[in-house]
């Protein structure tokens, strides 16, 4: 069955520093991964996809993320942590046929910014 | 992106009693619109698929005669939550794509509390 592991439930980071959030995924053929973001009161918005092709991808509000299939990985980087990126982030995986409807979520990794 | 709207963001209701929450696309029509659920410090977790004039369909441990989908137009969807108790009691929230592949946008969700 697919899974989405996020081993990091909260993170903290200064502003500025680099941030790399970690998530593993179990799925037998090539996945089709996504992060979205999350703030308080908010809906959950795309920050990248990976379907095929070029395994860096890059995504809004400076965030890129690399598709590794030997680690069964796709984590999320920033080189520098802005306060506004203090959110709950989440990594899924499409189920069926690339859809980005029908989604497996990891059960997310809290980011907090230290000024 | 495309805006989702869901409403109410927040209800508290007593132990018994029926909850409509309503998911609309506010400027594109969703053929498709998708219903998870989300326990504290847990993953999203997929509920059920709707489309536009057709039946719901569920998960599996998902009740459909608890939780009815209603997805009659192609910018609206209800989800009703029929005698609720307090374990119904979870952040629910909606997500809507045009197509197949289409990216899906996520309405903001709605807190239910039942008391």
């Amino acid at each position: 069955a697919q899974s989405v592991t996020q081993p990091d439930i909260h993170i903290t980071v200064s502003e500025g520093a680099s941030l790399e959030l970690r998530c593993n995924y179990s799925y037998g053929a090539t996945p089709y991964l996504f992060w979205y973001v999350q703030s308080p009161g908010q809906g959950l918005q795309l920050l990248l996809k990976y379907f095929s092709g070029d395994t860096l991808v890059q995504g809004i509000k400076g965030f890129e993320a690399e598709f590794k299939r030997s680690q069964s990985s796709f984590n999320l980087r920033k080189p520098s942590v802005h306060w506004s990126d203090a959110a709950e982030y989440f990594c899924a995986v499409g189920r069926y046929g690339g859809s980005q409807g029908n989604l497996i979520f990891g059960k997310g990794t809290k980011l907090s910014v230290k000024p | 992106g495309a805006v989702v709207s869901q409403h109410p963001s927040w209800v508290i209701c007593k132990s018994g009693t029926s909850v409509k929450i309503e998911c609309r696309s506010l400027d594109f029509q969703a053929t498709t619109m998708f219903w998870y659920r989300q326990f504290p410090k847990q993953s999203l977790m997929l509920m059920a698929t709707s489309n536009e004039g057709s039946k719901a369909t569920y998960e599996q441990g998902v009740e459909k005669d608890k939780f009815l989908i209603n997805h009659a137009s192609l910018t609206l969807s209800t989800l009703t939550v029929t005698s609720a108790h307090p374990e119904d009691s979870s952040f629910y929230i909606c997500s809507a794509i045009t197509g197949g592949r289409a990216e899906a946008f996520f309405g903001q969700g709605t807190r239910l509390t039942v008391v």
